[in-house]
């Protein structure tokens, strides 16, 4: 069955950087676009990032453009998030998504179970 | 950025009964050229990750039992939950991906009455 399991979170001051990575199995990851969404404690579900299945494209929501990158190994079956520049409001739990496949942006099918990341000093 | 509303914030439904849950889009999400809306909903229960129920406004993801059905065109959706179960309690997102970056509504609790 689909799995996508994240790792990478933690306690980061603020300006500090982390990667998560989520790796992928029980599916053909290289043929399916992937995204990041973040939930703050207690909010809504926030879309961050996603990448074509190639890597071929990347695209980002503006509060994380430059301080964010999104990037795959198909090779290993991995999703990763680099995060740089890290803020309070950065504080979340990252959850790494497969989309349907057919278009883009996609609804998402498998999510994972979300890795903690916390902004603080 | 699309601006999606759903109402209300929360609900509380017996078991059997119906629950309706709205959301609205600040721009219309019906693709003329396929004639789609790309909305989707999500069910989120706590402590875990969301899970999809419905995308093209109203087609059932595989496995999704079918008292879930969604409805609507253009800006304005419906999820309905034709008679609850004690484990349809969750908290519910409506999402448009016609524009980028995909946006989602504030979320709708449901609770058992």
């Amino acid at each position: 069955q689909v799995q996508l399991v994240e790792s990478g979170g933690g306690v980061v001051q603020p300006g500090g950087s982390l990667r998560l990575s989520c790796v992928a199995s029980g599916f053909s990851f290289s043929s399916y676009g992937m995204q990041w969404v973040r939930q703050a404690p207690g909010k809504g579900l926030e879309w961050v990032s996603a990448i074509w299945h190639d890597g071929g494209n990347k695209y980002y929501v503006d509060s994380v453009k430059g301080r964010f990158t999104i990037s795959r190994d198909n090779s290993k079956n991995t999703l990763y998030l680099q995060i740089n520049s890290l803020r309070g409001e950065d504080t979340a739990v990252y959850f790494c998504a497969r989309e349907l496949p057919g278009v883009f942006p996609a609804p998402l099918d498998n999510w994972g179970q979300g890795a903690l990341v916390t902004v603080s000093s | 950025d699309i601006v999606m509303t759903q109402s209300p914030d929360s609900l509380a439904v017996s078991l059997g009964e119906r629950a309706t849950i709205n959301c609205k889009s600040s721009q219309s999400v019906l693709f003329t050229s396929d004639n789609r809306n790309y909305l989707t909903w999500y069910q989120q229960k706590p402590g875990q990750p969301p899970k999809l129920l419905i995308y093209w406004a109203s087609t059932r993801e595989s496995g999704v039992p079918d008292r879930f059905s969604g409805s609507g065109s253009g800006t304005d959706f419906t999820l309905t939950i034709s008679s609850l179960q004690a484990e349809d309690a969750a908290v519910y997102y409506c999402q448009q991906y016609y524009f980028t970056p995909p946006t989602f509504g504030q979320g709708t609790r449901v609770e058992i009455k």
